[in-house]
């Protein structure tokens, strides 16, 4: 079983809109959780990391749920500049290891 | 503050020849990280360095894949002979200890075999 399941997609949607993504993990003893971006042909840059009381970041929010354990991302007003593949982490319960999910691409239409 | 440096940015081989990665760190950044990222895929993790100790190297294909980080700086990844299947993006990415806060990549060697 994989560490950490991502739907890949993809995601279309005109601006403005309010999207989400969402990522299961199969550690219950996970330590750490993040959401990183990732643009064609780029590397992928950390875009926040997601706390137990949730965290938001302007238009975007992320929040983990333990119990069920899985984390979100939800961008709102969907900016065009918000195209990119967007990959979420999940750390080994000591924090040494990070697993990332396949990504979640995103392209947001005029 | 420089980002982590990575050298080539492209590389183009023929299979069976070997290939080098160059990776600089973030300076004070003992932890320093090669992945493999596969079209499509997220980055996977190759082998983890703590300072110049190689922690973590379980999914390093260790007939064909060496790494070093001989002064606990900066490191090399070398792929002797490259296989088709290797053509991927090389990340290399550094942190100050745990990663507690997410760490940073470098821009990626992108290897292509022919």
């Amino acid at each position: 079983r994989k560490e950490v399941e991502q739907d890949p997609g993809p995601f279309n949607v005109p601006e403005g809109a309010t999207v989400a993504f969402n990522c299961t993990y199969s550690n219950s003893a996970s330590q750490s959780f993040f959401w990183y971006r990732q643009d064609c042909r780029k590397e992928p840059k950390l875009l926040m990391s997601v706390y137990s009381s949730g965290n938001e970041d302007g238009r975007f929010t992320a929040q983990l749920n333990r119990a069920s354990q899985y984390i979100s991302l939800l961008i709102r007003d969907s900016k065009l500049s918000d195209s990119a593949t967007y990959l979420c982490v999940v750390t080994s319960p000591g924090g040494n290891q990070f697993y990332f999910g396949t990504g979640t691409s995103l392209t947001v239409i005029p | 503050e420089a980002g982590v440096v990575q050298s080539p940015r492209y590389k183009i081989i023929e299979k069976k020849q070997p290939v080098a990665f160059w990776c600089n760190p973030i300076s004070g950044h003992n932890t320093l990280y090669w992945y493999r990222q596969n079209l499509g895929q997220g980055p996977e993790l190759l082998i983890r360095y703590e300072n110049e100790e190689a922690v973590d190297d379980s999914q390093l294909p260790k007939d064909r894949f060496s790494a070093e980080r001989l002064k606990g700086v900066d490191s090399t990844l070398k792929i002797q002979p490259a296989e088709l299947g290797d053509s991927a993006v090389y990340l290399c990415a550094s942190s100050r200890d745990r990663a507690l806060y997410g760490y940073t990549f470098g821009s990626g060697t992108r290897l292509t075999v022919v």
